[in-house]
């Protein structure tokens, strides 16, 4: 059955460096999208991707973030300058939205900043 | 705007006795609605959706789902619990926004099974 993987599981940064969470969503899938849980706390939606442009995003979805589809394959999550409160589990979700909308998610990546 | 309540962050059952976890939403235009599974250290898992048609509906392991508008609610249901059901249940709602239907989702249900 296909799946979203995302890599790495784990990724340890220091405060303003940047980091790169990758996605590989389910291939016929045509929406993409980021979301993140801080521990303890709700999941919460950060952009939503389709026809290599952002589809929509929410106020956490600031200037330091950025997604990009490098190739035909790959969904990415791009934090310029890390902070603390950056710390969370981030999902990578796709779907094949609007015909089918529920979204499928991979594992996460577990993002601690030091 | 869409949000998504669910009531009881702890829910304790006994093995074989009935599962029942609440989820209330709020949403502007009609839902669409869904119920993920979180097992510790992993991902979410889709366990059952409602878009349109039938209000009763069934998912994986057993579960399934009614929706009742007129209560605004989707509770989660399975009949006998079991011991690998012990996860976080999470009800989520569709914002019908362009066509990425971003998903709004709740705080969580902590499912405890004893034996």
């Amino acid at each position: 059955e296909p799946e979203v993987t995302q890599t790495p599981s784990h990724q340890v940064t220091q405060m303003g460096q940047e980091v790169i969470l990758r996605c590989v969503p389910i291939s016929n899938h045509l929406y993409f999208y980021w979301y993140r849980q801080i521990l303890g706390q709700k999941v919460e939606f950060l952009v939503s991707f389709y026809n290599n442009e952002i589809s929509e995003k929410s106020e956490i979805f600031d200037d330091q973030f950025s997604v990009e589809r490098p190739d035909g394959s790959n969904f990415t999550l791009k934090i310029r300058s890390t902070k603390l409160e950056d710390s969370a589990m981030y999902f990578c979700a796709s779907s094949n939205a609007p015909l089918r909308p529920e979204q499928y998610f991979g594992p996460g990546t577990r993002l601690t900043v030091t | 705007a869409q949000s998504v309540t669910q009531l009881g962050s702890h829910v304790s059952v006994s093995e074989g006795a009935l599962v029942l976890l609440r989820c209330n939403y709020s949403s502007s235009v009609p839902p669409y609605l869904f119920w993920y599974v979180q097992y510790p250290n992993q991902g979410l898992q889709l366990l059952l959706k409602y878009t349109t048609g039938a209000t009763l509906v069934k998912g994986i392991n057993g579960f399934e789902a009614e929706f009742k508008k007129s209560e605004t609610s989707f509770h989660l249901t399975k009949p006998s619990a079991h011991m690998s059901d012990a996860a976080e249940y999470f009800c989520a709602v569709s914002a019908v926004l362009g066509s990425a239907r971003q998903l709004t989702f709740g705080s969580g249900t902590q499912l405890t099974v004893l034996p």
